[in-house]
Formats: C-alpha cells, structure tokens, sequence
C-alpha cells in the first residue's frame, strides 16, 4: 500500500518563509508523479494552489511555490500572511491512481 | 463561472446502497476528467476514482473496487458514484474535482455529505 507523508504541523510567524514536504513510500517524488498542492480552511472545500509539480494557477497567490526538493515535493509558502493558517495536502500519481498525503496544518503565529 | 455541485448525500444504514450526483456548468463537461475524492469526518482527503472524458476508462482506489462504480452522462453534463454494500468507514465528505489536462486539478464542488449509520 502506497503511503503519501506529510509534516503532521508547521508553525509559521507572519512574514516568514516556511516549507511543506510531500514524501513517497516508494521512493524519490519526480516529476513524473505529477505533485499537486491543495489548500483547505475549516468548513471549505479545498482549493487548488499547485498542479504538475511548480505550475500555479491563475489565483494561486505569488507567495507560493512549488518544487522538488531531496527526493520530495515541497510547498514554499513566502511572506507568510495570516490567512494562510490552513490544512494543506499534497497529492501524486501512481500509474491510474492518485494518493493524497495525510496532510501538514500550517499555524501562523 | 465553472461550477461543480455535488448532491445525494444523507443517512443511509450499513449494507445498502447511496447514487450519488456531480453536475457541472460553466465549462464544456465532455472534455474533462472528472474525479471522486473523500474526506471522513476530522481527518484527510482520500483519492476515491475518476473517469475519463468520454466516459470509457475508470481507474478506482484499491480499497473501494467492487463497492463504488464511477460513471457519467454527457448529455446531462452530470457525474455520478454508485456506492454499494455501505459501511460506518465511507462515511465523509464527497468532492468532485476536475482535472483540466493530466494532472491538474482545478476546480472542486463544495461537497454532500454521506452518513452510514443505522
């Protein structure tokens, strides 16, 4: 059973830099397991910030970033605002399925 | 605006059977994948199944096959998950999400709840 890890908790002070990692039980994350990134506040629904590893979309917030780092997938989240205190998941392919990891909970304080 | 908007979600007792329904707008229906994603109550997103645009190919989560039947109409630009045998463990949240090209997901409905609970 293929197992998707991310930091369980990150804390955050405004203005900071922080980074989520996206880690593969079978090995080095690639491109190849197309990282998305999604952002989810309580009572929403999630919303998309990342696709194809670093590619944002057309309302992702600049702050963000994308990228493989040390064998994972990484979210860079830049000048840190309050309103990025979130649960965010990360979520690859695995040839016709998909895993989501179990999520990070950003606090910002 | 794309929109997706999940419904057919409720209370249904362990063992029977819940349809349910994803219809979309704003956005040419029969050209997209579209998947089922889950989340329980508290915890996190589980990756449920999707379909491909024409309907013809269907992947699913290793732990549903057999139990849940992904499908779409087209025509009535709707998605659907036909869940059999239900059990306390399916209750969650259910999404459906678009994917614009592999691998990018974008848009998410706001979700139906289903509570399998006698």
């Amino acid at each position: 059973q293929t197992v998707v890890t991310q930091e369980p908790s990150l804390t955050v002070s405004p203005g900071g830099t922080v980074t989520l990692t996206c880690a593969s039980s079978t090995g080095a994350v690639t491109s190849g397991y197309s990282p998305n990134w999604f952002q989810q506040k309580p009572g929403q629904a999630p919303r998309a910030l990342i696709h194809s590893t670093s590619k944002t979309h057309s309302w992702t917030p600049a702050r963000f970033s994308g990228s493989l780092l040390g064998g994972k997938a990484a979210l860079t989240l830049s000048d840190v605002q309050p309103e990025d205190e979130a649960e965010y998941y990360c979520l690859l392919y695995y040839s016709d399925a998909w895993v989501f990891g179990g999520g990070t909970k950003l606090t910002v304080l | 605006q794309v929109q997706l908007v999940e419904s057919g979600g409720g209370v249904v007792q362990p063992g029977r059977s819940l349809r349910l329904s994803c219809a979309a707008s704003g956005f040419t229906f029969r050209s997209y994948s579209i998947h089922w994603a889950r989340q329980a109550p508290g915890k996190g997103l589980e990756w449920v199944a999707v379909v491909s645009s024409d309907g013809n190919t269907k992947y699913y989560a290793d732990s549903l096959k057999g139990r849940f039947t992904i499908s779409r109409d087209n025509s009535k630009n709707t998605l659907y998950l036909q869940m059999n045998s239900l059990r306390a463990e399916d209750t969650a949240v259910y999404y459906c999400v678009r994917e614009t090209g592999f691998g990018e997901f974008d848009y998410w409905g706001q979700g139906t709840l289903v509570t399998v609970s006698s």
